[in-house]
């Protein structure tokens, strides 16, 4: 069964630290993988992609990171604000059909003063 | 542009009673999906769409039905709601390529739904 785990399940850092994030998975065949941001009460939003060929992609302060070989994604942040606040969401897509997406249980993350 | 729209975005109903959540885009995406998130959770797929008039399940189905007349519109039925049904319902939408998902996933703000 195509499974996303994430770590941790939640993390407290003060603003202007960084973190990683980790996701490792299951899922073949492999298509590509998406990092999500969900603010609280809100749907989630793409921050990055990364196919099979890829190993890192930025965004602004966030920093993606593939091993497609050992089935590992890690997300980086720098320089953490309190707008970082929020949940993320690892989400791996199966190649061959629409539908085949699995999602990450998530990491809340909460950035204080 | 106003994405993908849902409504209600919140709802508290009784056992055995139905209602539809609607979900409307305007981005001309052929493929539409609802999903569920329960706390703790990882999204559950309920049902999909690869374009009007086709639909199909997802992982968990049972007890809503879908309906998919245009383009715009993915309405999801409940019918006889059921207490295992709180939760929060999330409506998507894509574009795909080459009949991959290579497009990422637009979300409307979320139903939350109580069923007492």
């Amino acid at each position: 069964k195509n499974q996303v785990e994430q770590s941790p399940q939640s993390l407290i850092i003060l603003e202007g630290k960084n973190c990683t994030l980790q996701c490792n998975y299951t899922v073949s065949p492999f298509s590509n993988l998406r990092w999500y941001k969900q603010d609280t009460g809100r749907g989630p939003v793409s921050l990055t992609i990364m196919t099979f060929s890829e190993n890192t992609k930025s965004n602004g302060r966030y920093t993606a990171t593939l091993d497609a070989d050992t089935k590992q994604s890690s997300l980086h942040i720098t320089a953490s604000q309190l707008s970082d606040s929020a949940s993320y969401i690892c989400v791996v897509s199966e190649a061959g059909t629409a539908s085949k997406l699995t999602f990450g249980t998530g990491t809340r993350l909460q950035v204080t003063l | 542009n106003a994405g993908v729209t849902q409504t209600p975005k919140f709802r508290i109903l009784k056992i055995g009673q139905s209602m539809t959540l609607q979900c409307a885009q305007d981005m001309n995406h052929n493929y539409m999906y609802w999903y569920r998130q329960d706390p703790g959770m990882g999204l559950k797929l309920i049902y999909y769409s690869v374009g009007a008039g086709i639909t199909d399940k997802g992982e968990v189905p049972n007890g809503y039905n879908v309906s998919r007349s245009t383009t715009e519109d993915f309405p999801l039925r409940l019918e006889l709601a059921a207490p295992s049904q709180t939760s929060v319902y999330f409506c998507a939408s894509s574009r795909t390529s080459g009949g991959e998902l290579t497009g990422e996933l637009f979300f409307g703000e979320g139903s939350r739904l109580t069923v007492l």
